[in-house]
């Protein structure tokens, strides 16, 4: 059984940045694509983007292109997404999941569906 | 890009009510479509992936159909741990990965 396990919650003033850390367990880690998803409070879901851990491609949801990076460690399976000049707007729940790798995956389309998910990493960006 | 709605944000329903939730896209996305359901406090669960296919463990009271730009999700008997909020998602074109608003489901 696939398992993620994400790390606790953060608190940051506005213009810092956060480092989230996301480690799967129970599958081969580089089989599958690590998506990354905001959730502000009372909001709904929002792509951040991905990356391959296979050779450590990344697609960025445009909103975020500016301020994000998501890197893979293969040698502890761990997945990071990095937010940067971090504003109040960026409080919310962060969620990683994992996708199976469908045929191909460039930033004008890619396929599948994110499972499972880890429990969530609450960021605070506060004053 | 490609914009999503869902329709109705919010339903009020009681144990054993046949509920229908519907998502649509501005452009044709083929079968493209997940569903998930999310409770307070918890992470998103996948229910339906590709339109139609039940994701292996989630109870056959929930289905899936649509192509194109118009989707459904089914809860054939409403049970007590289905209040949540459910979520439709694409996976065809930019921005991609995009969900729908939500619908909130809860106890009438």
């Amino acid at each position: 059984e696939v398992q993620l396990l994400q790390s606790g919650a953060e608190v940051r003033k506005p213009g810092a940045t956060v480092k989230i850390s996301c480690k799967i367990s129970g599958n081969t880690f580089t089989d599958y694509y690590i998506h990354w998803v905001q959730q502000a409070p009372g909001k709904g879901l929002e792509w951040l983007g991905l990356v391959d851990p296979e050779d450590g491609d990344t697609i960025y949801a445009e909103k975020f292109q500016d301020r994000v990076t998501m890197t893979a460690d293969t040698s502890t399976n761990t997945a990071y997404m990095e937010l940067s000049s971090l504003r109040s707007e960026d409080t919310a729940v962060y969620y990683c999941a994992t996708a199976v790798r469908l045929g191909y995956c460039g930033s004008d389309t890619c396929h599948g569906w994110f499972d499972p998910w880890g429990q969530g990493t609450v960021v605070t960006v506060s004053s | 890009d490609i914009q999503m709605t869902q329709s109705p944000s919010s339903l009020s329903s009681s144990v054993g009510d046949r509920v229908t939730i519907t998502c649509r896209t501005s452009q044709s996305i083929g079968s493209y479509l997940n569903w998930y359901q999310q409770k307070p406090g918890k992470a998103p669960k996948l229910l339906i992936y590709a339109a139609s296919n039940l994701q292996r463990g989630v109870p056959s009271r929930f289905s899936g159909s649509g192509f194109g730009t118009d989707f459904t999700l089914t809860i054939s008997s409403l049970q007590p741990e289905d209040f949540a909020t459910y979520y439709c998602q694409q996976s065809y074109s930019p921005p991609l990965f995009s969900f729908g608003p939500g619908t909130k489901v809860d106890i009438k």
